[in-house]
């Protein structure tokens, strides 16, 4: 069974709409985190959470906002989408405090027509 | 600038030989450090991470060897297979309030030729 489901797989959006990316993770950990890889780019770090409140935030657009309704939930919710956007979007988590393995999800595909 | 950073986009090696693959980094507050293996549109996956109190690790084939002072760390895979042939990412972070940050290198495509 998959530990951290990411839906949907493949997401096509037109330029200005919203979307929510899901994420949710059976693994029993208190850090979650968004990254996204471009084409051509390296993976580059999002957001963290840890117990739900937010951490960190790398994305200079306000444009992105995470949503985190659980513990064990970390939704990213994008508005005005721009083709730039376009990229696979990870979702990622880990042990809390002193344990840093972080376990990725299988992916969002979003293209921004 | 690319705080962490791999500078082979790419690396053939034959089977059975050894892969190690390099990785430099900018920051000195790093204090882990993983290496990531990934396939086309998959995700990654932990190989083998360390911690900064150690300078190297060992898990089966894989050996991960890390310089503090030469901010640079890197993987070595022995007795490769063509299995092994992938995108490795390196990446480092340091552990803030309970998550890390993960800063990821750009990859370096490791192909094992039989």
């Amino acid at each position: 069974d998959p530990k951290i489901i990411q839906k949907p797989k493949y997401l096509v959006a037109v330029t200005g709409s919203e979307k929510i990316l899901i994420c949710e993770q059976y693994l029993g950990h208190n850090a979650m985190y968004w990254y996204r890889q471009s084409a051509k780019k390296p993976l580059e770090f999002m957001f963290s959470y840890s117990y739900q409140k937010l951490m960190d935030n790398q994305t200079a657009s306000s444009r992105f906002q995470p949503q985190s309704s659980k513990k064990n939930h970390l939704d990213l919710q994008i508005t005005a989408l721009k083709p730039d956007d376009s990229a696979t979007y990870f979702c990622a988590s880990s042990l809390p405090r002193g344990q840093d393995t972080q376990y990725f999800g299988p992916g969002t595909r979003l293209l921004v027509l | 600038g690319q705080q962490v950073k791999q500078s082979s986009p790419s690396l053939t090696v034959q089977e059975g030989g050894i892969s190690i693959l390099n990785c430099d980094y900018e920051n000195d507050m790093f204090d882990y450090f993983a290496w990531y293996k990934k396939y086309p549109d998959n995700s990654p996956t932990l190989l083998i991470s360390v911690r900064s109190n150690v300078d190297k690790r060992e898990d089966g084939r894989l050996t991960v060897f890390l310089n503090k002072s030469g901010k640079h760390f890197s993987l070595h895979i022995t007795a490769s297979q063509p299995e092994d042939t992938a995108v490795y990412l390196c990446a480092a972070g340091r552990n803030q309030g309970g998550s890390a940050k993960l800063i990821f290198g750009e990859g370096t495509k490791l192909t094992v030729s039989s």
